[in-house]
């Protein structure tokens, strides 16, 4: 079965620091790996992606992550925290049939303090 | 590009009606919608995927009698939460995914709040 964990409800950090939101994936076949946020009571906005190639990858806003195959994970980061990063995080991973259906962790809730 | 829409952003409704979702694609067509459902403070849940002229597939343990999803046309599904009750509450969001090779990511619309009292 496809799931996605993340295993932090929030991450607390000071801005100007760096930040990194954890996720790990469980998928057959190659993943399909996404990030999201979303600002209160709005839609999700789309951050980055990984298919294939180069493990770091570079998104939105300042974000990248990494992905990571031994260890199975795909971790959120960005070198210098801002205060409008104050968000929840969703990761995302796309499964590959059955109509490309998305399945989401549990979300971390990303507080940034000036 | 790739703006999915909904209305209402806002619905109170009383225990016992039905209210209708709208979920738009205004600048793309999209063969397949999602509908997510979102507590508060969790993870959004996959409620059903909506196909354009043809059945929605709903996920197990979602109610296909109770959540009508009916995807007409290329840039438009709805949700129908029919005999609403308290429970059915909640944050709902559908997302499409653009047609076109290479483009993996979805696209979510900014979500309907449905208040049932």
């Amino acid at each position: 079965a496809q799931s996605v964990a993340q295993p932090e409800d929030q991450v607390n950090v000071a801005e100007g620091n760096p930040l990194t939101v954890k996720c790990t994936y469980s998928v057959s076949g190659n993943p399909y790996l996404f990030w999201y946020v979303q600002y209160p009571n709005r839609g999700l906005q789309f951050l980055l992606k990984y298919i294939t190639g180069d493990n770091l990858v570079k998104g939105s806003y300042g974000f990248e992550a990494e992905f990571n195959k031994s260890q199975t994970s795909f971790h959120l980061k960005k070198p210098s925290a801002l205060v409008s990063d104050s968000a929840l995080y969703f990761c995302a991973v796309r499964v590959t049939y059955n109509f490309n259906k998305f399945y989401f962790g549990s979300g971390t809730k990303l507080n940034v303090k000036p | 590009g790739a703006v999915v829409s909904q209305h209402p952003s806002r619905v109170i409704c009383k225990s016992g009606t039905s209210v209708k979702i709208e979920c738009r694609s205004l600048d793309f067509q999209a063969t397949t919608m999602f509908w997510y459902r979102q507590f508060p403070k969790k993870s959004l849940m996959l409620m059903a995927t909506s196909n354009e002229g043809s059945k929605a597939t709903y996920e197990q343990g979602v109610e296909k009698d109770k959540f009508l999803i009916n995807h007409a046309s290329l840039t438009l599904s709805t949700l129908t939460v029919t005999s609403a009750h308290p429970e059915d509450s909640s944050f709902y969001i559908c997302s499409a995914r653009v047609p076109l090779a290479g483009a993996y990511e979805q696209y979510f619309g900014p979500g309907t709040r449905l208040t049932v009292t």
